[in-house]
């Protein structure tokens, strides 16, 4: 089974809409990584959360990791036609300065007009 | 943060051929290393490239197939040797700047093997 479980797969919103994508490890993270990848490109790093309770913002996307570090989620607010695309989460499970990363299989984000 | 610049940034290339890939980057950084992302899935990481020794391959990839050079502390580059269809993939070069806490990724190569 998958390391680094994300959820939902998929997802459309109606553009204004609020939404979350949730990230489950089986196992504790040193630090959890939050990238948006249009497709068929490279990855635009949104936010990096290490301590338990972390909860970090960037404009309209807000991003935590639970106490006990192994879920994270990713929610956006009053989405717009802009925030479409790929979101991944990343894990490095490692710890110090690895930076090794394992990788869900990514939420694709509609966001209709 | 930190400027990548990988190229080429897509090739269609033939079976039996090899592709090098480049990833440069603006400023020194410690770590580098390379993934795969296969259509329709997540990325693996394939190595990480190491300054001034052999690279460090993960569980599935060998140097034979995708051997790795990085001469010093702001370029590598990555080789995908005797290329098959099941070599169409993006790969991505990926960088910890020295100092920072944030991996960067480059705009990947976009490769097709007919």
């Amino acid at each position: 089974s998958q390391e680094l479980e994300q959820s939902p797969q998929s997802l459309i919103v109606q553009e204004g809409k609020n939404l979350t994508i949730n990230c489950t490890s089986s196992k504790t993270l040193y630090g959890l990584y939050w990238y948006k990848q249009k497709y068929g490109e490279g990855l635009i790093f949104l936010m990096m959360l290490q301590k338990g309770g972390e909860e970090k913002s960037h404009e309209k996307i807000t991003a935590k990791l639970d106490e006990k570090k192994q879920q994270s989620s990713l929610h956006i607010t009053a989405s717009q036609p802009s925030h479409a695309g790929i979101y991944l989460c990343g894990a490095d499970y490692s710890g110090g300065s690895n930076y090794k990363l394992t990788f869900g299989k990514g939420t694709l984000l509609t966001v209709n007009p | 943060s930190a400027v990548i610049s990988q190229k080429p940034s897509r090739d269609i290339c033939q079976r039996g051929t090899s592709l090098t890939i480049q990833c440069q980057v603006d400023s020194q950084v410690t770590m580098m290393f390379w993934y795969r992302q296969q259509p329709g899935q997540s990325l693996t990481l394939i190595a990480t490239a190491n300054q001034g020794s052999e690279a460090t391959y993960e569980s599935g990839f060998v140097i034979d197939k995708f051997p790795i050079s990085r001469p010093n502390l702001t370029f590598s580059t990555l080789t995908v040797s005797n290329m098959s269809p099941e070599d169409s993939s993006i790969y991505l070069c990926s960088v910890a700047p020295k100092g920072g806490t944030e991996a960067f990724f480059g705009q990947g190569t976009r490769l097709t093997v007919v």
